[in-house]
């Protein structure tokens, strides 16, 4: 059974950096085809994907936050991480991560998410 | 990334037909993805590959994609079916969803 679940911070203060942790089981990050992405959800909005990184260490980016984000795996810990900078009001929201895989390409376990508030 | 859009709002009859639709460019070749998200949960993989359900899915649930539009549709539709669905798509190795529905069961 794949299981994720999100951690960090609840609440940050404009201009301060975001630091998320997916700690998943039930799969290898090191498995061919697999990866692990971020998707996050503002307030009464919708799903906006954010970052993937897959077995091979391949990452992908959001195009228009791809200088502040940065996403790393740590395949002996089964996490994923996942660094958002300069943290602004409207990057409040539910920040999931979730399993993928390359022949599907789609999202399908999801973890829990955690709510981030960027707040002074 | 192009921009994907879906209209705001369907609603339907209990034991009818909702029909989804999902706009973008050449979205016929992005492998279009649908997720079901009920309030305060979070989202559910429905379709993958423009019509595949995965496992556990009910039947009711199916898709289509041809040239711009892709198409969920929820035949016999069930009050447990309310809910905001988002359409996927895989542009390029990187994914976008679309603008959400909010599907209303009446």
């Amino acid at each position: 059974q794949i299981t994720l679940k999100e951690s960090g911070p609840t609440v940050v203060r404009p201009t301060e950096t975001l630091t998320l942790t997916c700690t998943f089981s039930g799969f290898s990050l090191s498995a061919s085809g697999v990866g692990v992405g971020w998707i996050r959800q503002p307030p009464g909005k919708a799903l906006e994907w954010l970052a993937l990184t897959y077995w091979d260490d391949d990452r992908r980016y959001r195009p228009s936050l791809r200088s502040r984000l940065t996403i790393t795996k740590d395949t002996s810990k089964n996490q994923v991480v996942l660094i958002l900078t300069n943290m602004d009001p409207l990057d409040t929201a539910t920040y999931y991560c979730a399993h993928i895989v390359t022949t599907v390409k789609a999202f399908d376990v999801w973890g829990q998410g955690t709510t981030v508030t960027v707040s002074s | 990334s192009s921009e994907v859009t879906q209209p705001p709002s369907v609603s339907v009859s209990s034991g009818q037909t909702a029909t989804i639709s999902c706009s973008g460019d050449n979205l016929e070749y992005k492998y279009i993805s649908w997720y079901q998200q009920k309030a305060g949960q979070s989202p559910v993989l429905v379709i993958y590959h423009d019509y595949k359900r995965p496992s556990g899915i009910p039947e009711r649930f199916s898709g289509s994609n041809s040239g711009n539009t892709a198409t969920l549709i929820i035949t016999g539709t069930q009050a447990m079916d309310e809910a905001d669905y988002y359409c996927q798509a895989w542009d390029d190795s990187t994914y976008v969803f679309g603008t959400g529905t909010k599907v209303t069961v009446l």
